[in-house]
């Protein structure tokens, strides 16, 4: 089977620029959460979202913003770039809606570069 | 929020060497899980541990959830154990995970 899978790899982009970025959960996952990770620090909360319905949201600007189509794949968009967007940005999927007696599985994240 | 803390840092070790690698959280949780995350950027889930002791192969981990730490221990470590090991917490009913500060493991032949 396969696990979560993200695309692109890599991405570079310039300020003010938006970009699209994709997951797809663990087959019969549905619920699929991202975080951002910026170098040297650990993982932080973006959003998580189940059934198709934002479920929670981290501290971040509206400049984020995601969504979850029917298959329970997702994206993440994020507007108006800033070069502290830079980051690896990770997708983490799980069964249900609540962590409790769950682990999360991570795909390999997508870096994104900012200049 | 949530705090969580990790020690050490930093560690270096040689092949075969053992460690302990230590997570301290703030509040009460509900989910608490090791990550390993490889040079390439993938965290790999080690353990789901709120309480108790688990083991697997030569890693074993263990929580003391009344007490707010957990520990996770590596045993004849191999130069593939190096790395960042992260520590997660959740005490929330939805799935934000905090993670730790993390400890950076460089295990030399």
């Amino acid at each position: 089977d396969a696990g979560v899978t993200q695309s692109p790899t890599h991405l570079i982009k310039t300020r003010g620029q938006q970009v699209t970025l994709r997951c797809s959960p663990i087959s019969g996952h549905k619920s699929v959460s991202w975080y951002q990770q910026v170098l040297g620090q650990g993982p932080q909360f973006i959003f998580q979202y189940y059934e198709k319905e934002e479920r929670g949201r981290g501290n971040f600007p509206d400049r984020f913003s995601a969504r979850q189509f029917p298959n329970y794949s997702s994206e993440l968009n994020v507007n108006a770039l800033l070069l502290g967007d830079s980051a690896l940005y990770l997708c983490a999927s799980s069964l249900g809606l609540t962590a409790t007696n769950e682990k999360l599985f991570f795909g390999s994240g997508t870096q994104l570069s900012v200049l | 929020g949530i705090q969580v803390e990790q020690s050490p840092p930093d560690l270096i070790l040689q092949e075969g060497a053992n460690s302990t690698l230590r997570c301290n959280f703030s509040d009460s949780v509900n989910n608490l899980q090791w990550f390993h995350q490889n040079p390439w950027g993938q965290l790999i889930n080690l353990f789901y541990i709120p309480s108790g002791t688990k083991q697997n192969g030569r890693l074993s981990a263990t929580t003391v959830a009344t007490e707010r730490y957990s520990l996770l221990y590596i045993s004849s470590s191999q130069t593939t154990d190096s790395g960042v090991y992260f520590c997660a917490v959740l005490n929330t009913g939805f799935q934000k995970l905090v993670f730790g500060t993390g400890t950076r493991l460089l295990v030399s032949p």
